[in-house]
């Protein structure tokens, strides 16, 4: 079993649906939870961070931390064609990052 | 501020062969990391480096060397390429800060090919 299990997708909703990204992860020393968003043929970008269970919301984007089930959530509200990416949730420790296999959205106009 | 590069961008290379892949921060970061990225397996790390002058091994390290002899420098070696080793391989840095979140900076990446 993987340490951080992620939906690889494709993902394709219209422009302005909300859009759930979802990981789960089994290793509980994990103490940060980050979603990085990749561009087709870039490098990985950070996009929100959050250390503990709750929500943390920036604009557009919510991400959720549920520690007691171990579950990782990336919302994005009114979604735009420029949010066309591949999303991967990176919870990690220790200045290590353990990486999901990414979801790629598209948003379609 | 270019922060991290790679260089090349893209190389091909035959069975066999060998090549180094260059990393480069000028961001003054303590911790470098190379990943590798391959469909359905996400980001695997292959080494790392906590200083100048150290290496240590990641998830996926045989068939890599690593050498860190600037701080600012991250090589990634291949002494005899696979076809197993075609990937995309990305850099990243970070400079740690305790208990504190550490975003890692990430590079273009470089597209391998061995053929």
């Amino acid at each position: 079993q993987k340490e951080v299990e992620q939906d690889p997708g494709p993902l394709s909703v219209p422009e302005g649906a909300i859009v759930s990204l979802n990981c789960t992860y089994s290793n509980s020393a994990f103490q940060y939870f980050m979603w990085y968003r990749q561009y087709s043929r870039k490098g990985p970008e950070l996009l929100m961070y959050t250390y503990s269970s709750g929500n943390k919301e920036d604009g557009r984007f919510t991400a959720q931390v549920d520690k007691s089930s171990k579950y990782i959530s990336l919302f994005i509200r009114d979604s735009q064609p420029s949010d066309s990416a591949t999303y991967l949730c990176a919870p990690g420790g220790g200045n290590k990052l353990t990486f999901g296999t990414g979801t790629q959205l598209k948003v379609e106009l | 501020n270019a922060g991290v590069t790679q260089t090349p961008k893209f190389r091909v290379l035959k069975t066999g062969q060998s090549m180094t892949l260059l990393c480069a921060q000028d961001m003054n970061h303590e911790y470098m990391y190379w990943y590798r990225q391959d469909p359905g397996m996400g980001l695997r790390l292959i080494h790392y480096s906590v200083g100048e002058g150290t290496t240590a091994k990641g998830e996926v390290p045989d068939g890599y060397n690593v050498s860190r002899l600037k701080k600012q420098n991250f090589l990634l070696g291949l002494e005899s390429a696979a076809p197993s080793q075609t990937s995309v391989y990305f850099c990243a840095s970070i400079t740690p800060r305790g208990g504190l979140m550490n975003e890692q900076f990430f590079g273009p990446g470089t597209r391998l090919t061995v053929l």
